[in-house]
């Protein structure tokens, strides 16, 4: 398996602008997650899915921020309207759970989200 | 999920053991204590994980006190390969249902000299 895929590896945009990120999970992984790691803030999470579907999302930011998964294979972390603060590093990971005593968490490459 | 407690960094010599230490004072019983790396610009990576009982794998060793107040990573012949930032938590695994989050700290910087 290729492992977590992101893209765009490196996404440079104005503030203002809709920013959407991609992920594609490891195959037949059943948990999905997104990271945000900031020097300041370190390694966050902001949101994570189970079978699809969102568990929990208390960590995102605020409302410019959504994040859907539409199948298993694929998942989106949009932010509209995109500001500097939300400069970061954006990882995905998965997991799969079914099966598993423990749950180790596979990680993308991440994003590197530049708003100027 | 407990709290965790690591030294912000440390550095070893090339080829000798580095043992990362990390306290979890406020464990319970049904705590899990894991291990991750982050090399530099990559995404974290799971090195080990364990309850009780001393753990090796093929990464790391993991000795967790008795008491399970605390844990030590070792890495048993350090590479410049290792030089990243090393993350303990503790969380309740619940295997195939519940709370599935890791909850990152701010880690140890491991440095390793050649």
């Amino acid at each position: 398996d290729a492992g977590v895929i992101q893209s765009p590896r490196h996404e440079v945009t104005e503030m203002g602008q809709e920013v959407t990120l991609r992920c594609k999970p490891i195959s037949g992984h059943d948990y999905l997650f997104w990271y945000r790691q900031t020097m300041m803030r370190g390694l966050e999470l902001l949101i994570y899915f189970n079978n699809n579907v969102p568990i929990d999302d208390s960590g995102m930011p605020e409302d410019r921020f959504s994040a859907k998964m539409p199948n298993a294979s694929f998942s989106t972390l949009k932010i509209q309207p995109s500001e500097p603060r939300d400069s970061a590093v954006y990882f995905c990971a998965s997991t799969q759970t079914s099966g598993r005593p423990y749950n180790e968490q596979f990680f993308g490459p991440g994003t590197r989200l530049t708003v100027l | 999920d407990a709290k965790t407690t690591q030294p912000p960094s440390m550095d070893c010599a090339e080829g000798r053991a580095a043992n990362l230490p990390c306290n979890h004072s406020t464990i319970s019983g049904n705590e899990y204590v894991y291990w991750y790396r982050q090399i530099h610009s990559q995404g974290p990576q799971y090195i080990i994980h364990g309850l009780k009982n001393n753990e090796t794998n093929e990464m790391a060793s993991l000795i967790i006190t008795e008491d399970r107040k605390s844990s030590t990573l070792i890495l048993p012949h350090a590479t410049l390969r290792d030089t990243a930032v090393y993350y303990c938590i503790v969380r309740v695994d619940l295997s195939n249902f519940g709370n599935e989050k890791l909850t990152f700290g701010t880690g140890t910087r491991l440095t390793i000299i050649p």
